[in-house]
């Protein structure tokens, strides 16, 4: 089955650190997703990349970097963290819409982000 | 811009008192409407795909309908086990995913 691992489920950082949060799947999906989900206001698109290199800004992309120089790995960054940026972190992926037999998005298992 | 509304936000249910949750959208050239389970401190699990106004989809206890506004969630006779939070997404023009807030069920026995 489709698998999205994400390389931390705890994080404790100190505001101002620069930090990476890690993304890999495993079915060659065109597509990669960065939220962030928060009570009360759901998930919240930060990021989006459709290829390899390319990249979209979703809605709340400040304070936030995204790299994606393989097809199976898109990472978060936080350039300076701060404390707004407390808040559990979901990647997915997903087919390019029409290719692949599944059209929804799998999604990890979340990086819950303490910046303290 | 693309918009989607859960209701309730949540909702309280005894062993076997069916119920549905709510979800109303917005969205330019809709391309699919996705329902998700969460668990606590967990991703989302996917559910179901609706693509076009009276689509139905089952799985067990569940039964997502959809019209041209909103999609509904049934859950008939729900156990403990169907406690989760779940969610709504649709999809629209360049594929972008837009969630709704959720919609937190817990079943008591």
């Amino acid at each position: 089955d489709v698998k999205v691992t994400q390389s931390s489920r705890y994080l404790v950082k100190r505001t101002g650190e620069k930090v990476f949060l890690e993304c890999v799947q495993d079915m060659d999906h065109e597509n990669m997703f960065w939220y962030r989900q928060d009570p009360g206001l759901g998930l919240r698109l930060i990021y989006f990349s459709y290829d390899v290199k390319m990249k979209e800004k979703g809605d709340i992309p400040e304070g936030y970097s995204v790299s994606r120089e393989k097809k199976e790995r898109f990472s978060l960054i936080l350039e300076s963290a701060s404390t707004n940026q407390t808040s559990m972190y979901l990647c997915a992926s997903r087919w390019e819409v029409g290719e692949g037999p599944r059209p929804e998005a799998f999604f990890g298992q979340g990086t819950r982000l303490t910046v303290v | 811009e693309d918009q989607v509304t859960q209701s309730p936000e949540a909702l309280r249910l005894q062993e076997g008192e069916s119920s549905s949750l709510n979800c109303s959208y917005t969205v330019s050239g809709l391309r699919g409407l996705f329902w998700y389970r969460q668990d606590p401190g967990k991703g989302p699990e996917f559910l179901f795909t609706l693509y076009s106004a009276g689509e139905e989809k089952e799985k067990e206890r569940l039964k997502a309908t959809l019209t041209k506004k909103e999609s509904f969630l049934h859950i008939t006779a729900p156990k403990p086990e169907d406690s989760a939070t779940y969610l709504c997404a649709v999809r629209g023009g360049w594929g972008k995913l837009q969630f709704g807030a959720g919609t937190q069920v817990v079943v008591t026995p």
